[in-house]
């Protein structure tokens, strides 16, 4: 079975200062995405960033980059200079490579970025 | 449209109701997904169709649950003799079939509540 865990529930931090989320999944499967998606309080799920297993060079968008370990079968989230309107639900998300497929999701990690 | 959209915003019915809750993804996506996202947790996936027909509905949690996607395009999740545990934030994606790793845009979702 495919698992994601993010084993912080919640987390806090001033604004402007860099955090990381954490993530592990579990997986049998050699090619796949990985994903992180925020989700505000208006519900909308938004794609923050994604990463190809194939890959070595970790993803980055910006103020977001990921630190992905495939033999650790790990991928957290940097948010670098975090912002207000960073304040939201993130979900670390895993899907197969080249398959219509069911997204796996975490539960969540709660950010709020404190004025 | 520019977006998925997902009617009603919420919905609010009583135990052994029926209700149906609407997707109407980005114009020329064929894949079509629905996912059920309880209070503080991670959406998990309910059911996928690609076109008209579905192609995984094994996140359906029982036969109250069902969903049609007729003339692939709009799809309606149907939901009979409603209990309160499926009071949730439902989730409805969509993506573009034949790119590997297509990225799943999310509408706003449906928030039921069942009293």
């Amino acid at each position: 079975a495919q698992t994601v865990t993010q084993s912080q529930p919640e987390m806090s931090v001033q604004e402007a200062e860099t955090v990381t989320l954490s993530c592990t999944y579990d997986t049998s499967e050699s090619n796949y995405y990985l994903f992180w998606y925020k989700q505000p309080p208006s519900r909308q799920m938004i794609l923050v960033i994604r990463q190809e297993a194939y890959k070595q060079q970790n993803a980055t968008e910006n103020r977001f980059s990921v630190n992905f370990q495939k033999a650790a079968k790990s991928f957290s989230l940097k948010i670098s200079d975090s912002q207000l309107g960073d304040t939201a639900m993130y979900f670390c998300a895993f899907i197969p490579m080249n398959r219509d497929d069911k997204i796996i999701f975490g539960k969540g990690t709660r950010l709020h970025i404190l004025p | 449209g520019a977006g998925v959209s997902q009617t009603p915003s919420n919905k609010v019915t009583e135990k052994g109701k029926y209700v149906e809750l609407r997707c109407d993804p980005i114009s020329g996506h064929t894949a079509l997904y629905w996912y059920r996202q309880s209070l503080g947790q991670g959406p998990e996936f309910l059911i996928y169709f690609q076109g008209t027909g579905a192609a995984d509905d094994s996140g359906l949690p029982n036969d109250r649950f069902f969903a049609v996607r007729p003339e692939g395009s709009v799809s309606t999740l149907k939901i009979q003799r409603t209990e309160r545990g499926d009071s949730a934030v439902y989730l409805c994606a969509s993506s573009k079939r034949g790119t590997s790793g297509a990225e799943q845009f999310f509408g706003p979702g449906t928030r039921l509540t069942v009293l």
